[in-house]
C-alpha cells in the first residue's frame, strides 16, 4: 500500500524566515516517482518538482530546495527567505508505476509580512 | 507548455440533479484520469482511463459516477444524482505513458452542490 504522511498540518513564519515542509512516504515498490505542489487559495495545483526512486540527488530551484532520503523514506521541501506569496497548501505525493497519485494531507503554509 | 483545460471552473447544481465536468485533456496523452479534493482536505484519486475503458477505479467511484471520452478529445466525468458530499474540487489530469511521462492536472472545477 502506498501512504504519504504530512504530519505539519499548518506552519505560520514570518517574512524571510526559512521553513521546512516535512513528507513521509510508504511504498513497496521499487520504482517510484515524488512530487510536490502547491495549492494557492484559486485551488489549482501547481507542480513544483519531480523525483525517481533511483535519483536521490538533492535539488534546488531558487529560493526552494528539496532533500530525498530513501533511508528515512523522506522527502522535504525547504523554502529560504519565506515571501508573503509562498503562503499557500503544499502537498506531497507519490505516484507509482500504475500512474495513480497518493497525496498527504498537505500542510498549509502562512508568511506573516 | 500544453494544458489540460476544465469546464467549467465552478458549478453550482441543486441537489440531485446530474452533473457533468469537462475536461481536454493534452492531445497526444494516452491516459486519464480523475481526482477529488473536498474542502481542506487531501486530493483523492478516483478513475483512470486508458484506450477507452476503465483501467482502474477507488472506492469513491461509485454507481453514481461515470466517465467518457466522447469525441477523441473531451474527458467527462458525469455524475447522475448529486448528493451534498459531492461538494468538491475535481481535477482532471492527463499523461502519455506509463512510468516518468509527464503528468498534468487541469485547474479544477469547483462543484457546490445546494
Amino acid at each position: 500500500a502506498q501512504k504519504v504522511t504530512q504530519a505539519q498540518t499548518e506552519i505560520s513564519v514570518v517574512e524571510k524566515e526559512d521553513v521546512t515542509l516535512d513528507c513521509v512516504y510508504e511504498t513497496r515498490d521499487t520504482t517510484y516517482y515524488l512530487f510536490w505542489y502547491k495549492q494557492p487559495p484559486s485551488g489549482e495545483l501547481v507542480f513544483l518538482i519531480r523525483r525517481n526512486s533511483f535519483d536521490e540527488q538533492n535539488e534546488i530551484s531558487g529560493r526552494y530546495s528539496w532533500n530525498f532520503q530513501k533511508s528515512t523514506s523522506s522527502f522535504n521541501f525547504t523554502i529560504t527567505a519565506s515571501q508573503v506569496v509562498d503562503s499557500a497548501v503544499y502537498f506531497c505525493a507519490l505516484r507509482n508505476t500504475g500512474n495513480q497519485f497518493y497525496f498527504g494531507t498537505g500542510t498549509s503554509l502562512t508568511v506573516i509580512p | 507548455e500544453p494544458e489540460v483545460t476544465q469546464t467549467p471552473s465552478h458549478q453550482v447544481t441543486q441537489m440531485g440533479q446530474e452533473v457533468i465536468l469537462r475536461c481536454v485533456p493534452i492531445s497526444n496523452h494516452l491516459y486519464f484520469y480523475w481526482y477529488r479534493q473536498i474542502l481542506g482536505q487531501k486530493v483523492e484519486f478516483l478513475v483512470s482511463f486508458y484506450n477507452n475503458e476503465i483501467s482502474e477505479k477507488s472506492e469513491i467511484f461509485d454507481d453514481q459516477f461515470s466517465v467518457e471520452r466522447p469525441d477523441g478529445s473531451n474527458f467527462t466525468l458525469k455524475i447522475r444524482s448529486t448528493k451534498l458530499e459531492d461538494s468538491a474540487m475535481y481535477f482532471c489530469a492527463s499523461t502519455g505513458g506509463q512510468g516518468f511521462y509527464g503528468y498534468t492536472f487541469g485547474s479544477g472545477t469547483r462543484l457546490t452542490v445546494v
